[in-house]
Order: C-alpha cells, then structure tokens, then sequence
C-alpha cells in the first residue's frame, strides 16, 4: 500500500527565515510525486510535479527536490503570504492517475 | 484554459436526508475525474474516481455514490446522510495524457 508522511506537522517561522518540509513516501513503482499549497477553506492549488530522483523544480520563493524515498520543499526567504498547509501526494504506476496524499504540514510565517 | 466548478461552497443537512454534490470541468475533454474527502486531522481520502462516462470505482465502502451522466460532470450522492458523512469534499480532474490532478474549491458539508 502506497504510504506518504509528512514533517514536521507544523512549522513557525519568522519572515525572511528559510527551512524545508519533509516528505517521505513508500510506492510501488512511482510515476510522480506532487506538491500542493492549500489555504484554509479552498481547495488544494498545485505547485510542482517531480518525476525521478534528482530532479529539481523552482517557483518564487519554493524549490522541490526528490530522491528514492523522499521529497523535500525549501522556502527560501518566505514571507506572511507563504502561510499555508502544504501537501505532498504520490502517483503510482498503473494506479490510474490516482493520487495517495500525505496529511500536510501546516506553514506559518510570522512578519 | 481548464476550469473545475463545484458548488456549494457550503451546505448544512439533517441526518437521513438526501445528498447531491456536482462537479463540472470546461475546457478539456474526456478528463479522469475524482472525488476526495478531507476531514480534520487527516489527508485527503479518494472516495470515487472515473475515467469515462458511466465508469466509475469505488475506492472506501461508504454511504456515498457517484455518477457519471456527462463527459466533464461529476455527481456524488447520498440517499440517507449519516453524521460521519461531515467533511470538506473536494472534485478533482486530470488529464488522460498526463499525471496531475487540479482541484475544485470544494464543498464544507455539514450534517446534523
């Protein structure tokens, strides 16, 4: 069974201070893994997909990495509009393009 | 461009009664739709998902149904709410030529 987990659950940071989000995952056979910003009460906006390990992906202030058995999503210098929660997900091959979610970590970022 | 809309954007129900949530995508044609739940404290749990019309698995044992009557609609029911159906339900379209899913503004359900 496919399995994503996330850490930290929540994380404080003050403006400008840069840190990274983790998120480990087990698949059999993975076709992508896929970050996603969610404010409260909207529905998940997608940030990034990450194909293979090594690859790399930048947006602003956001970079996410992959490896065999994890991701991580740095923010480098963040700033108030970055709080958000933030979901990593993974596809597997031959899943029909379902998504398995981990529970998110909760991001605010203090002015 | 690609639009998802899901309405309502809330909706408070009493226990037994009915439910009907609809999802439509523009802008693309024969899309994989889904549906997930998100309850507190949990990720996001895939409910049903489709890749055509009249297609449709399950994927959690539940008191839910979804339908399929139009290529870019998407419809979950109920016939009898139950109070453990409360949740933030989310809609969700991906393309068949690639891997990731865009999301509705999903519905707050309430039962009571």
């Amino acid at each position: 069974e496919d399995q994503v987990t996330q850490s930290p659950e929540a994380l404080r940071l003050q403006e400008g201070e840069s840190s990274s989000l983790n998120c480990s995952y087990t698949v059999s056979g993975l076709r992508g893994l896929f970050w996603y910003r969610q404010d409260p009460g909207k529905g998940p906006e997608f940030l990034f997909t990450l194909y293979s390990a090594g690859e790399e992906k930048e947006k602003e202030r956001l970079k996410a990495t992959l490896t065999k058995k994890e991701s991580f999503l740095h923010i480098t210098a963040p700033k108030p509009e970055d709080s958000a929660t933030y979901l990593c997900a993974v596809q597997a091959r031959g899943s029909n393009y379902k998504l398995t979610f981990g529970k998110g970590t909760l991001l605010t970022v203090n002015p | 461009s690609q639009t998802i809309h899901q309405w309502p954007a809330t909706l408070v129900q009493p226990v037994g009664s009915p439910l009907s949530l609809e999802c439509t995508v523009e802008g693309t044609s024969n899309p994989n739709l889904y549906w997930y739940r998100q309850a507190a404290g949990r990720g996001l749990q895939l409910l049903f998902y489709s890749v055509g019309i009249g297609q449709i698995s399950s994927e959690v044992p539940q008191n839910l149904s979804a339908s399929r009557p139009q290529d870019r609609q998407f419809i979950l029911s109920s016939k009898k709410l139950l109070l453990s159906d409360s949740g933030f339900y989310l809609c969700a379209w991906g393309g068949s030529w690639n891997t990731e899913a865009f999301f509705g503004q999903g519905t707050r359900l309430t039962v009571v």
